[in-house]
């Protein structure tokens, strides 16, 4: 069964650079959503989109923004990269209610991760 | 605040012994309950999803429970092997701050788990 691609799958920058990830969801699913886990830590949200607008905002910096396009992939560019943006940045994605009606039925799965080294 | 707690932080047992690891969240209104694996610096392997409406789901040698009531949930892995060494996080979809068709979810650190040979 087809699973939640992200790409690329490791990335390494210089401070102040930029960075892009992109994550390609389950087909049908229309809802994406962006975790930042750092080295020991537990995964935090970012963001996350539905139908193409974006539906939530956790802890996502001012110098990344997303969006979540057409064919329902998502972007996330990283600007001004610091040190502390090292991490690993996972993507999920989910049925939104539309599909899968207001239920916890809508579960997330996650994509492998798009590791990112910032030197 | 909504909170996601597991304990032990870390858990070494020899081989072949059963275990539990506890997973406690601050608030009873939830959507569903995920375990997942991760090992070293890899990304994150579902292992089980239980719905709010939901006592337990098994899948092999594991088992979770969801006593939302009590805000608890509880991983049983038999007959634990070295292959099973890995950290294992829980991780809540709430129903409070998830409106419409959100399921961002809410992590705990994490139980770090080794099994010895």
């Amino acid at each position: 069964a087809a699973g939640v691609i992200q790409s690329p799958r490791h990335l390494i920058k210089e401070k102040r650079e930029t960075a892009t990830l992109k994550c390609y969801p389950i087909p049908r699913h229309d809802t994406v959503y962006w975790y930042q886990q750092g080295p020991g830590q537990d995964p935090q949200f970012l963001i996350s989109f539905y139908e193409k607008m974006q539906s939530d905002k956790g802890s996502i910096p001012d110098r990344f923004s997303a969006q979540q396009f057409s064919d329902y992939h998502s972007e996330l560019n990283m600007s001004s990269l610091e040190l502390g943006d090292s991490a690993l940045y996972f993507c999920a994605s989910s049925l939104g209610p539309r599909l899968a009606g207001d239920s916890g039925a809508n579960v997330l799965t996650f994509g492998a991760g798009s590791r990112l080294t910032v030197l | 605040k909504q909170e996601v707690t597991q304990i032990p932080a870390a858990l070494s047992v020899p081989e072949g012994e059963n275990l539990v690891l506890n997973c406690s969240f601050t608030d009873s209104a939830i959507y569903n309950l995920q375990w997942f694996r991760q090992d070293p610096g890899k990304g994150l392997t579902s292992l089980l999803l239980i719905q709010s409406s939901q006592r337990e789901q098994t899948s092999g040698r594991l088992n979770a429970s969801l006593d939302k009531s009590s805000g608890r949930s509880t991983l049983y892995i038999a007959a634990s092997q070295p292959g099973d060494s890995a950290t294992y996080l829980c991780a809540v979809s709430f129903k409070e701050g998830n409106a419409g068709n959100n399921r961002k979810l809410i992590w705990g650190l994490g139980t770090s788990l080794a099994v010895n040979p």
